[in-house]
């Protein structure tokens, strides 16, 4: 198995643009989250997903960020209007189980916003 | 509101030396402690994790200990290596619900 996939891997764009991270779990993983990684705060969960359907959005920090998960092979995370504060690694992870499962996490996406 | 709280937040050790990471909690309804290594430009991947039922697990080099009284945990690295440089998050979560991460340690060994 490829492991968890995301792209891309850096992405530098200008406040205000949109932004759209992907990600492709595990296949057979029916969970799937979103953190992002800053030095202040480590690792942050936003968002995660059980068979497609959002469970918890409370770490998702404004309305600017939506997440989505179509299908059990795909999800993205979209930051409109994107803000230089933004600016973070987000990375995607998936697994079989909620608590006392390993999380399996892609290599990250690194996000600049100017 | 951190939920797991991570020291020291950077760590430098002579080769064959022992690196000490400490984590603590508030939340007793935490039944599940994970760290996880993270190497630059990569994701973080499960190291060694530990229950509550125990005090001590060891897996080659690395060791968790575990005070439950005190809600404190620390990942013990001996003799370590240059490749054990990384950043080390320890995690908390319990039972059915989400993991909690520390804010990590950054971790060098100098040969």
């Amino acid at each position: 198995d490829a492991g968890v996939i995301q792209s891309p891997r850096h992405e530098v764009t200008e406040m205000g643009q949109e932004v759209t991270l992907r990600c492709k779990p595990i296949s057979g993983h029916d969970y799937l989250f979103w953190y992002r990684q800053t030095m202040m705060r480590g690792l942050e969960l936003l968002i995660y997903f059980n068979n497609n359907v959002p469970i918890d959005d409370s770490g998702m920090p404004e309305d600017r960020f939506s997440a989505k998960m179509p299908n059990a092979s795909f999800s993205t995370l979209k930051i409109q209007p994107s803000e230089p504060r933004d600016s973070a690694v987000y990375f995607c992870a998936s697994s079989t189980g909620l608590a006392n499962e390993k999380l399996f996490f892609g290599s990250g996406t690194q996000l600049s916003v100017l | 509101q951190q939920q797991v709280k991570q020291s020291p937040q950077s760590l430098i050790v002579q080769k064959g030396g022992i690196s000490i990471i400490n984590c603590a909690y508030e939340n007793t309804a935490f039944d599940y402690f994970p760290w996880y290594q993270q190497f630059p430009g990569k994701g973080p991947a499960l190291l060694i994790a530990i229950r509550p039922d125990v005090s001590e697990k060891k897996e080659g080099r690395f060791t968790i200990s575990f005070n439950k009284s005190a809600k404190q945990f620390s990942l013990h690295i001996m003799d370590s290596q240059p490749g054990d440089s990384a950043t080390y998050f320890c995690a908390a979560t319990p039972a059915g619900n989400q993991f909690y991460f520390g804010t990590g340690t950054s971790l060098t060994v100098i040969p």
